[in-house]
């Protein structure tokens, strides 16, 4: 999955729980990325972050926060704000304007 | 928003024939596009690329060709097998996001 890993492969939360996913990359990017995918949906935007220790919300951020300490990494909390977390997760990283190279996703399920 | 979307939601080819996988994206300003191949319950793969500055592009088994005037990508594989089946989805980039279609959901038949 070129070099992205995101933990867990599946993650399940309770109502009112927040829960942080996690994405690490060894590609070197600057840019990191996190998408949603809902079935018959195109991957919509959350977060994304060009650098380190900056982000800037995406299409779809609220109920979710990121952070980015260090280059190799971009977490995802999804908060108990957040009403319908069901999905399936993918943390992406890129460089410049050449393609984006995708980690295996994390699926979150709301018990 | 951006809007990237596939004509055709399913698409069914005899193993070596040739599949076409259509894209339709809304935004001009485009200037970069990717096709992506995606696994039930993986992550998306890079299949190839293309700028605005060209109108095809080949790979191995695989050409892209994309139509400026009427907004239009397609992704052609070349005699297809049983492991070319999967979700293919096409992305545009526009300043520093990405937009994605729906995606067309390519079975191949042995």
């Amino acid at each position: 999955d070129g070099g992205i890993t995101q933990s867990p492969k599946y993650l399940f939360r309770k109502e009112g729980q927040n829960v942080t996913l996690s994405c690490e990359q060894n590609l070197n990017h600057d840019a990191m990325y996190w998408y949603r995918q809902d079935p018959g949906q195109g991957l919509r935007l959350i977060y994304y972050s060009q650098i380190v220790n900056d982000f800037q919300k995406g299409d779809i951020a609220e109920g979710y926060s990121v952070s980015r300490e260090k280059k190799e990494s971009f977490p995802l909390t999804v908060t108990s704000a957040q009403k319908n977390p069901t999905a399936f997760y993918l943390c992406a990283a890129g460089q410049g304007v050449g393609e984006q190279f995708f980690g295996p996703g994390t699926r979150l399920t709301v018990l | 928003g951006e809007s990237v979307g596939l004509h055709l939601p399913t698409l069914s080819v005899q193993e070596g024939d040739n599949s076409i996988i259509n894209c339709a994206y809304s935004n001009s300003a485009s200037d970069y596009f990717i096709w992506y191949k995606q696994e039930s319950g993986k992550g998306p793969q890079f299949i190839i690329d293309i700028r605005s500055n060209m109108d095809k592009r080949q790979g191995q088994r695989v050409t892209v060709l994309l139509n400026k005037t009427v907004k239009h990508l397609s992704l052609q594989i070349a005699a297809t097998q049983p492991g070319d089946s999967a979700v293919y989805f096409c992305a545009e980039r526009n300043g520093n996001q990405f937009y994605f279609g729906t995606g067309t959901s390519l079975t191949v038949i042995p």
